[in-house]
């Protein structure tokens, strides 16, 4: 079974751009988390989609945003980019979006803001 | 809220030697834990995740992790270290607050394991 696929692997964008990343699910997995990982601020919660739904959302300003399709892949999109959002973001699918289903991550896209 | 506190930075070990990570918890209700590791330019891996019954949890790679209710701690161990456990580790607790499958993650520790 295919893990969870991220795309495009690193980006380099300039302040004030945008940018859009890619997330597919494990087949069968109906919830998909974003989180971000920076050396300073560790691993933070971006939000989660469930069968199309914003079910939870972290706390990050409005430029960050997403969204699910019909079959579970998501998209997340940073508009007016700055210096600060520099990061790796990962991408996470779990099957039932329950409090015991483990994530399972992706490689991650590296942006790189200039 | 939710949170999970790890007070290592970096944890050096000798192959062949135990090892242990240490975690701590801080929840209202009961602790849905987790286990993740990260490797240089990938993603997070899952270990294991104790959600409730037996105390000592066993997970992938020869992993397991010990449960203490009365420390509030969360230790991730094994019995002997390979070079090639040395990587990044996360423990994470399930954050209820809003509802769904949000992790609320550690700080990591940076596992290095020497010949």
């Amino acid at each position: 079974k295919a893990g969870v696929t991220q795309t495009p692997r690193y980006l380099i964008k300039t302040r004030g751009q945008q940018v859009t990343l890619s997330c597919s699910p494990i087949s069968g997995h109906r919830s998909v988390s974003w989180y971000q990982q920076t050396p300073g601020q560790g691993l933070q919660f971006l939000f989660e989609y469930f069968s199309e739904t914003q079910r939870n959302k972290g706390n990050f300003p409005g430029r960050f945003s997403g969204r699910q399709f019909s079959n579970s892949r998501s998209e997340m999109n940073v508009s007016t980019l700055e210096l600060g959002d520099s990061a790796l973001y990962l991408c996470a699918s779990s099957l039932a979006g329950t409090e015991d289903s483990p994530l399972h991550f992706g490689n991650g896209t590296r942006l790189t803001v200039t | 809220a939710q949170s999970v506190a790890q007070p290592e930075d970096q944890v050096n070990v000798a192959e062949g030697n135990p090892l242990t990570v240490k975690c701590t918890y801080s929840v209202s209700g009961n602790p849905y834990l987790f286990w993740y590791v990260q490797y240089p330019n990938r993603g997070l891996q899952f270990l294991l995740k104790y959600i409730t019954g037996d105390n000592l949890v066993k997970g992938s790679y020869g992993f397991e992790a010990e449960f203490n209710k009365s420390q509030t701690s969360f230790h991730l161990k094994k019995p002997s270290a390979l070079v090639s456990d040395s990587a990044l580790y996360f423990c994470a607790v399930r954050d209820i607050t809003g509802g769904g499958n949000k992790l609320t993650f550690g700080t990591g520790t940076q596992l290095k394991v020497e010949l």
